[in-house]
C-alpha cells in the first residue's frame, strides 16, 4: 500500500538549518517532491528528486533520499522567518495511476 | 500567467445542499487533480482526470462528482453536502508523465 509519513511539527531558530524527514513505503517511487504551504495558500513545489539519486541541492536546500531505508529529508540551511510554512513530502509512482500521495506535513516554525 | 485558478474561495452550505466547485487551468496541462486537505491528514486524492475526456476516482471519492468540461476546466460537485465534506479543497494539474503538480489557492468550504 501506499503510506508518506512525517512528524508533525519542527521549531528552530533563525540561522540554524532545518532537517524535516519523511519514510514513504512503496519502493517503485519514480519521484519524490517537497512541496511548501503558506498560510492560505495552495502547495509551492520547492524541489524533487528523481528515485535514482541520492542527493540533490538547489541553493539552500539539500535533498537525500535513501533508498534502502525509504528514507527522504529536506534540509534547509540559514533558515529563516520566510521558511515558516507547511512542508509535505509527495511520492508518484510508476502505476497506471498518476497522482502523488502525500504526507500529512510538517509544520515548520521558525523562532526569531 | 495565472497558473491554476479556483472559484470560489470560500463557502459555507447547509447539509443537503449542493454546489459546484469551479477550476482551470491555462497551462495546456493534460491531467487535473481534486485533493481535499484536512488537518494532520495531508492531501488526499478524491478524483483526477488524467487526459479530456477522462475522470477516475481518488482515494475519497464518495459524496462527489466530478467533470472534465474541457481541457482547461475540471470542476467537483457535490450533490448533497454533508458535515464531514467541510474541509479545503484543492485542484491541481501537471502536463503527464513524471512532472510536478501546479496548485490553485483552495476552497474552503464549511457545512453545518
Amino acid at each position: 500500500g501506499e503510506d508518506v509519513e512525517q512528524s508533525l511539527f519542527l521549531s528552530v531558530r533563525e540561522g540554524d538549518s532545518s532537517v524535516i524527514n519523511c519514510t514513504y513505503t512503496d519502493s517503485s517511487s519514480t519521484y519524490l517532491y517537497w512541496y511548501k504551504q503558506e498560510p492560505g495558500a495552495g502547495l509551492q513545489l520547492l524541489t524533487y528528486i528523481f528515485s535514482n539519486m541520492d542527493m540533490k541541492q538547489d541553493q539552500r536546500l539539500t535533498v537525500l533520499l535513501n533508498k534502502k531505508d525509504k528514507h527522504l529529508s529536506l534540509r534547509i540551511a540559514d533558515t529563516q522567518t520566510g521558511d515558516s510554512a507547511i512542508y509535505f513530502c509527495a511520492e508518484s509512482m510508476d502505476t497506471g495511476r498518476r497522482a502523488l500521495t502525500f504526507g500529512s506535513g510538517t509544520r515548520l516554525q521558525v523562532q526569531p | 500567467n495565472a497558473g491554476v485558478t479556483q472559484t470560489p474561495k470560500f463557502q459555507v452550505l447547509k447539509t443537503g445542499q449542493s454546489m459546484t466547485l469551479q477550476c482551470a487551468q491555462d497551462m495546456n496541462h493534460n491531467s487535473m487533480y481534486w485533493y481535499r486537505q484536512d488537518p494532520g491528514m495531508g492531501l488526499r486524492l478524491i478524483y483526477y482526470s488524467a487526459s479530456e475526456g477522462t475522470t477516475d476516482k481518488g482515494e475519497v471519492p464518495n459524496g462527489y462528482n466530478v467533470s472534465r468540461l474541457n481541457k482547461r476546466e475540471f470542476s467537483l460537485r457535490l450533490e448533497s453536502a454533508a458535515p464531514s465534506q467541510t474541509s479545503v479543497y484543492f485542484c491541481a494539474s501537471d502536463r503527464l508523465g513524471d512532472s510536478p503538480l501546479h496548485f490553485g489557492n483552495g476552497t474552503r468550504l464549511t457545512v453545518t
